[in-house]
């Protein structure tokens, strides 16, 4: 079983659509928790990060985590085709520096 | 926010050669920065975690003397890529963490196309 699973997608939207990414995982050691977007051919981006049970806002982004669950989310709202890319989550062990990455989800928001 | 360079962008090379990419923090200083490969449509492969003034630490699967990793900086990293076969060829991005554990700052990539 991977530390991390994230559906690859791909996931299709229409402009305005809510989206709603996810990764559940398994280690409860886990601690911090990011999202980050990567274009094509492109370094992936920090997005977001977070490490306490809850949502957290910045913008059309919200990372909300349920730590009983080891359950992660990222909601777009107002989704729009400068969105499309690959979202993945990160997720960081207690006392470590490694990231674990999610296989990442490919989104494409359509016009 | 910070920024890490990578050069080159792309590079095609021969067989049989070696290839250095360079991964430079622009505006802070980075004690540990990782190196990570990624094949099309796939998720990040961490390859190494490097540490400034001492030796790197590679992932299990991952051969220490075809990757060579120098941290010779707390602003530069390079990875060499000796004696480079078209298995190689892939997309190469570096990381470079800041003050806390889960702030890594990615690079754009280098694209190494073996011939």
């Amino acid at each position: 079983q991977k530390e991390v699973e994230q559906d690859p997608g791909p996931l299709s939207v229409p402009e305005g659509a809510i989206v709603s990414l996810n990764c559940t995982y398994s280690n409860s050691a886990f601690q911090y928790f990011m999202w980050y977007r990567q274009y094509s051919r492109k370094g992936p981006e920090l997005l977001m990060y977070t490490y306490s049970s809850g949502n957290k806002e910045d913008g059309r982004f919200t990372a909300q985590v349920d730590k009983s669950s080891k359950y992660i989310s990222l909601f777009i709202r107002d989704s729009q085709p400068s969105d499309s890319a690959t979202y993945l989550c990160a997720l960081v062990l207690a006392g470590a520096n490694n990231l674990f990455f999610g296989t990442g989800t490919r989104l494409t928001v359509i016009p | 926010g910070a920024v890490v360079s990578q050069h080159p962008s792309r590079v095609i090379c021969k067989s049989g050669t070696s290839v250095k990419i360079e991964c430079r923090s622009l505006d802070f200083q980075a004690t540990t920065m990782f190196w990570y490969r990624q094949f099309p449509k796939k998720s990040l492969m961490l390859m190494a975690t490097s540490n400034e003034g001492s030796k790197a630490t590679y992932e299990q699967g991952v051969e220490k003397d075809k990757f060579l990793i120098n941290h010779a900086s707390l602003t530069l990293s390079t990875l060499t890529v000796t004696s480079a076969h078209p298995e190689d060829s892939s997309f190469y991005i570096c990381s470079a963490m800041g003050t806390k554990a889960y702030e890594q700052y990615f690079g754009p990539g280098t694209r190494l196309t073996v011939t």
